[in-house]
């Protein structure tokens, strides 16, 4: 069975410049979640998704990130006009249900690193 | 709010030494506690858990016990391996929230 796949895996992009960042969940993982750790720091939450809706978006940094699931398959995350303190690594996680997530296991995927110059 | 905290690395130890990586937390609830490790070219993947206070998580040689009086989940490992480095995070999901806290990682080279 297929895990979590990202892409890219990694980008460089100019400031000001759009990104686009791809998720394949699990097949069958109705929870879809988005992470990011920059310079190193803490690895923070961005979003939830169950299925093609937003559970919780509360980590997200600002309007200048969009995330989709359309059809509650794979998710996209884009950042436009991209600054450098986006710069990091973006992370994927899936998970069957909600209940699997209280216990703690997300399946993640290899992250896409993201470099704004 | 909820927060994890991590001895920095990079922890460097000679193949068999004993490892102990530091975490402590602080939650407003009931939190279940995680270690996640990310192996060089890989995601994330769940190590151990504990769920209550005074559980004990294992996993691979790995111990973690939940301490609620010293809001600590430290990692352990009597004899460690070069297979074993990675980068360690230690996580909490708390009471009512649906996603995890991470802390900021702490790197493990093993030397043979």
């Amino acid at each position: 069975e297929a895990g979590v796949t990202q892409f890219p895996s990694h980008s460089v992009i100019e400031k000001g410049q759009t990104v686009t960042l791809r998720c394949d969940p699990i097949s069958g993982h109705d929870n879809l979640y988005w992470y990011r750790r920059v310079m190193g720091k803490e690895i923070k939450f961005l979003l939830h998704f169950v299925k093609e809706s937003k559970q919780d978006e509360s980590g997200m940094p600002n309007n200048r990130f969009l995330a989709e699931r359309t059809g509650g398959t794979y998710s996209t995350l884009k950042v436009q006009p991209a600054e450098l303190e986006d710069s990091g690594v973006y992370f994927c996680a899936s998970s069957p249900d909600p209940a699997t997530v209280r216990t703690g296991e997300l399946f993640f995927g290899e992250g896409s690193r993201l470099t704004v110059l | 709010g909820d927060s994890v905290t991590q001895m920095e690395g990079p922890v460097t130890l000679s193949e068999e030494a004993f490892l102990t990586i530091n975490c402590t937390y602080t939650a407003t609830g009931y939190p279940s506690l995680f270690w996640y490790v990310q192996y060089p070219g890989e995601g994330l993947q769940l190590l151990l858990k504990a769920t209550k206070a005074d559980d004990k998580g294992s996993n691979k040689g790995f111990e973690a016990t939940y301490r609620k009086e010293t809001t600590s989940f430290h990692l352990e490992k009597g004899s460690v391996q070069v297979s074993d480095s990675a980068v360690y995070f230690c996580a909490l999901m708390d009471t009512g929230r649906r996603a995890l806290t991470f802390g900021s990682g702490t790197r493990l080279q093993v030397q043979p």
